[in-house]
C-alpha cells in the first residue's frame, strides 16, 4: 500500500542550527512527493516539490528512491520556521499525508 | 477570488444530526478534493471531483458520507446521522488539474457531541 512516515511528531532545535525533517515512502512506481507546512493560524500550504528540485525559504528536499526518502532540509533554521511539516505523495490524483511533526525553532 | 473558501469554519452538533460542510474552490480550478483530519492524525482523503468526470469516492469511510460538485464551481461534503468518530477538521482543496499543486482552504472543525 502507499504510504508516507513522518517518524517524528516534535522537532526542537535552537534558532542557526540545521534542521533535517523526515519523511519515508512505500510506492510502488515513481513518487512525486511534496512538503506542505502549515504555520501557526494559517492555512495547509505547499511549501516545495521534488520535480522542481528548488529551494523555497532555505529549505531543500532531495528524492532518495534507493532509500525511499524525501527528508526536508535547511542548513541554518530560523523562529518563522516554526510550524507543522507535512509530507505528501500524489497516488492516482489524490494527496497521501504523513502524520506531520511540529518543528520548534527557539530564540 | 482570494483562495479556497470553506464555512461554516466551526460546526458543533448533536450525535445523529446530518451536517453539509461547503468549499469554494478558486476559480479555473478543475480539480477539487476533500480531505479529514482527526485529532493527532495526518491527512485522510475522502472524495476527489475533476472536471465533469466521475468522482473518485475511493477515500469515503462509509454510506453515511457523501459529496457533489456542479460542474467546476461549489462543492458540499453531507455527513449523515454524525458520529462522534465524525469529529475532525474537513479540509477542501483545489488546483488547476489533477497534476498541479493543491491550495487548501481553512477547513471547517467539526465537533459531534
Amino acid at each position: 500500500a502507499q504510504r508516507v512516515t513522518q517518524p517524528e511528531k516534535l522537532l526542537s532545535v535552537f534558532k542557526g542550527a540545521p534542521v533535517e525533517l523526515k519523511c519515508n515512502y512505500s510506492y510502488s512506481g515513481s513518487p512525486e512527493l511534496f512538503w506542505y507546512v502549515q504555520y501557526s493560524r494559517q492555512r495547509l500550504q505547499l511549501l516545495l516539490r521534488h520535480i522542481s528540485r528548488e529551494s523555497i525559504k532555505g529549505f531543500t528536499a532531495d528524492l532518495n528512491k534507493g532509500e525511499t526518502s524525501f527528508h526536508l532540509k535547511k542548513p541554518f533554521a530560523q523562529e518563522e520556521d516554526s510550524a507543522m511539516y507535512y509530507c505528501a505523495l500524489i497516488d492516482t490524483d489524490k494527496l497521501i499525508f504523513g502524520t506531520g511533526t511540529r518543528l520548534q525553532v527557539f530564540p | 477570488g482570494a483562495g479556497v473558501s470553506q464555512s461554516p469554519s466551526n460546526k458543533v452538533t448533536e450525535k445523529g444530526k446530518d451536517v453539509e460542510l461547503r468549499c469554494d474552490p478558486i476559480s479555473g480550478h478543475t480539480a477539487l478534493y476533500w480531505y479529514r483530519q482527526r485529532l493527532g492524525q495526518g491527512l485522510e482523503f475522502l472524495i476527489y471531483f475533476q472536471g465533469n468526470s466521475a468522482p473518485d469516492k475511493s477515500g469515503l469511510p462509509s454510506d453515511r458520507f457523501s459529496a457533489e460538485r456542479t460542474g467546476e464551481s461549489v462543492s458540499t461534503l453531507t455527513i449523515q446521522r454524525t458520529q462522534q468518530e465524525d469529529s475532525a477538521v474537513y479540509l477542501c482543496a483545489s488546483s488547476l488539474d489533477r497534476r498541479q499543486p493543491q491550495h487548501f482552504g481553512d477547513g471547517t472543525r467539526l465537533s459531534i457531541l
